[in-house]
Parts: structure tokens; C-alpha cells; sequence
């Protein structure tokens, strides 16, 4: 099992450019999410999916879109980027039972300019 | 207030030493998870608790749910070690499935 992957590593965009973050999952997993990660503070929930075809906001979703059309394959689009999307972006799977252990991405480090 | 509190937020300790790392929540929650994130920035899971002691090699968590208090130890610690440690819970309330994480621990071990 690969886990789960995100394209690209690195990114760097210009202002008001859009662009796609990929993720993908072999597990099998319904649940899965986005994550931002920026300098001193924890991981805030962008937007997140329950299974194919249904996605929801997380804590910070404006300016980024999620489509969730198969169980594997989870992208994030940013529409129009902005310095403020500066961060470090991660995608997640949940195992469907309990304890739903979190699986995490290798991160994509994307910088606005 | 954030929900979920580390202490310290920065850690430098000798190779060898007994490490402690915090985690206070004020919410009402169902699990505490620790994960642990390299420098190169992958993030593993470590432990998941919702009640007493895990023991993994060298790492133990331990949660106290009335204190609303949850800590990780590292015994012996090594230079390898290092990494940014974090706290994340499972609220009681809401969707069961979503994570609320702590700012992280940062701990570099010195050989």
C-alpha cells in the first residue's frame, strides 16, 4: 500500500493563479481531509469528505474548492491564490471504525507570491 | 483560548534525558491522539487514547480524563528523537471524525 499521496511537493504560484492539489489514498478509506499548517498553530481542517460525491467545510474553506467523485482521490483546488494561502498543505484519510486512526500525506508546501 | 494547549512550545534536552511533553484540552472529548512530525514534514500517528496508559519502545502516553490532561514521555531520549510533537482530540460532540490539534511540541534532542 502506498498510503496516501499528495502531487506536487513544492509550488510556488503567483498571485490570482489557480491550481489543483492532488491526493490519493489506496485504503480504502471513506473519510478523508485537508489540512493547512502554518507557523504556531496546529492543523486547521479545511474541508473534508465522508465518502464519494459528499464533501463539507472544515474550519477555514473560503478560497479553496474539494470534489470527492471516487473513494480514492481527494483534490483541492485553490480558485484564485492569494499570499495568505502560504502554508503547508496536508491531506488525511480516516480508517472507518474506531479508533479512526488519521493517516497523513507527505504535505505539499505551497508559496504565494 | 485555543481547546487544545501544549506546553512547552519549544524543548532542548541531552541525549539520554527523560522528556515530558503537555497537552491540556477544555472541551469535552472522546479521544487524544499524538502524532509526531519529522523535519522533513511527514506526520505519523503515534498513540490514540481515551482512557489511562500506552507504552510503545520508548514513548508512553498517558491521559487523565477528569483533569482534562494528557502526557507523552520519551525515555531515554535520542537525537532521532527530534521532531515536533502534537496533541490532537476527538470531541465528544460534532462529528466524531474531525481532529482539533494543538500548536506542537518542538523537541531537538542534542547528542
Amino acid at each position: 500500500n502506498a498510503g496516501v499521496t499528495q502531487t506536487p511537493k513544492f509550488q510556488v504560484l503567483k498571485t490570482g493563479q489557480s491550481m489543483t492539489l492532488q491526493c490519493a489514498q489506496d485504503m480504502n478509506h471513506e473519510y478523508m481531509s485537508w489540512y493547512r499548517q502554518d507557523p504556531g498553530m496546529g492543523l486547521r481542517l479545511i474541508h473534508y469528505s465522508v465518502g464519494a460525491g459528499i464533501t463539507d467545510q472544515g474550519e477555514v474553506p473560503n478560497g479553496y474548492n474539494v470534489s470527492r467523485s471516487t473513494t480514492e482521490d481527494f483534490p483541492l483546488r485553490l480558485l484564485s491564490a492569494a499570499p495568505s494561502q502560504t502554508s503547508v498543505y496536508f491531506c488525511a484519510s480516516q480508517s472507518g471504525g474506531l479508533p479512526y486512526e488519521q493517516y497523513f500525506g507527505p504535505g505539499t508546501r505551497l508559496t504565494v507570491t | 483560548k485555543n481547546e487544545v494547549e501544549q506546553s512547552p512550545q519549544n524543548l532542548t534536552a541531552q541525549e539520554g534525558e527523560f522528556i515530558t511533553i503537555n497537552c491540556s484540552y477544555s472541551v469535552g472529548i472522546s479521544a487524544l491522539h499524538w502524532l509526531q512530525q519529522h523535519p522533513g514534514g511527514g506526520i505519523v500517528s503515534l498513540f490514540m487514547l481515551s482512557s489511562g496508559k500506552k507504552k510503545h519502545g520508548r514513548l508512553i502516553a498517558t491521559i487523565n480524563i477528569q483533569e482534562k490532561h494528557s502526557s507523552l514521555h520519551i525515555t531515554a531520549s535520542h537525537p532521532r528523537d527530534s521532531a515536533v510533537y502534537i496533541c490532537a482530540v476527538r470531541l465528544s460532540s460534532g462529528s466524531a471524525r474531525q481532529l482539533t490539534f494543538g500548536s506542537g511540541t518542538q523537541l531537538t534532542v542534542l547528542p
